[in-house]
């Protein structure tokens, strides 16, 4: 079993329709929380991170964790054609000396798809 | 903003060739990450950097190797290369101050071997 999983989709919405993509993680040493987006053969791009439960809104972006479940999503309100793409949950904790924050572990990726 | 910086953008190998990928983290970052990303894969961690010291390694293959230079940036040695060694190779950087730890990515390399 993956340490992260991710509601693997693909999801096909219409444009302003609200997108709700979905992971969970099995170990609760895990402390920051991030949302990727990664267009074809492109980097994954820094959406939005946070290391507590709870909401965090940024635009039309909204990340929520619920560490008591070890569940967190990402929603998209009023979506737009631009969106169409994989969205990456990534999880971190410490490293193996548990001296810092390392590698990121990440779910297995939701392609989604906004038609205009 | 500078991002980081990875060189080359796309490699064609040989089976049993060597290859060399280099990133340069964005200016002040002090840690350096390397992920490879199979076709349709999450990315996975291989190995990281800080203070141009290793700090954690992840499912890398003993014929890689990689190390942080005194300026920071970094490269992965990547030698009998095989067929499955084919994918994206991705570096991210981030200025691990106390526990935050936020990456930021490159553009990735593309190696296909052949």
């Amino acid at each position: 079993q993956k340490e992260v999983e991710q509601d693997p989709g693909p999801l096909s919405v219409p444009e302003g329709a609200i997108v709700s993509l979905n992971c969970t993680y099995s170990n609760s040493a895990f402390q920051y929380f991030m949302w990727y987006r990664q267009y074809s053969r492109k980097g994954p791009e820094l959406l939005m991170y946070t290391y507590s439960s709870g909401n965090k809104e940024d635009g039309r972006f909204t990340a929520q964790v619920d560490k008591s479940s070890k569940y967190i999503s990402l929603f998209i309100r009023d979506s737009q054609p631009s969106d169409s793409a994989t969205y990456l949950c990534a999880i971190s904790g410490l490293n193996a000396g548990g001296t810092s924050y390392g590698k990121l572990t990440f779910g297995q990726g939701t392609i989604l798809t906004v038609h205009p | 903003a500078a991002g980081v910086i990875q060189s080359p953008r796309h490699l064609i190998k040989e089976k049993r060739e060597t290859a060399t990928l280099k990133c340069y983290p964005i200016p002040r970052h002090d840690t350096v990450y390397w992920y490879q990303q199979g076709p349709g894969q999450d990315p996975q961690f291989l190995i990281s950097f800080y203070e141009k010291m290793q700090s954690d390694k992840g499912s890398i293959p003993d014929r890689f190797s990689a190390q942080q230079f005194s300026d920071y940036h970094s490269e992965l040695n990547m030698s009998s290369l095989e067929l499955g060694d084919s994918a994206l190779y991705f570096c991210a950087s981030s200025w691990t101050s106390g526990s935050i730890n936020i990456q930021y990515f490159g553009a990735g390399t593309r190696l296909s071997v052949l």
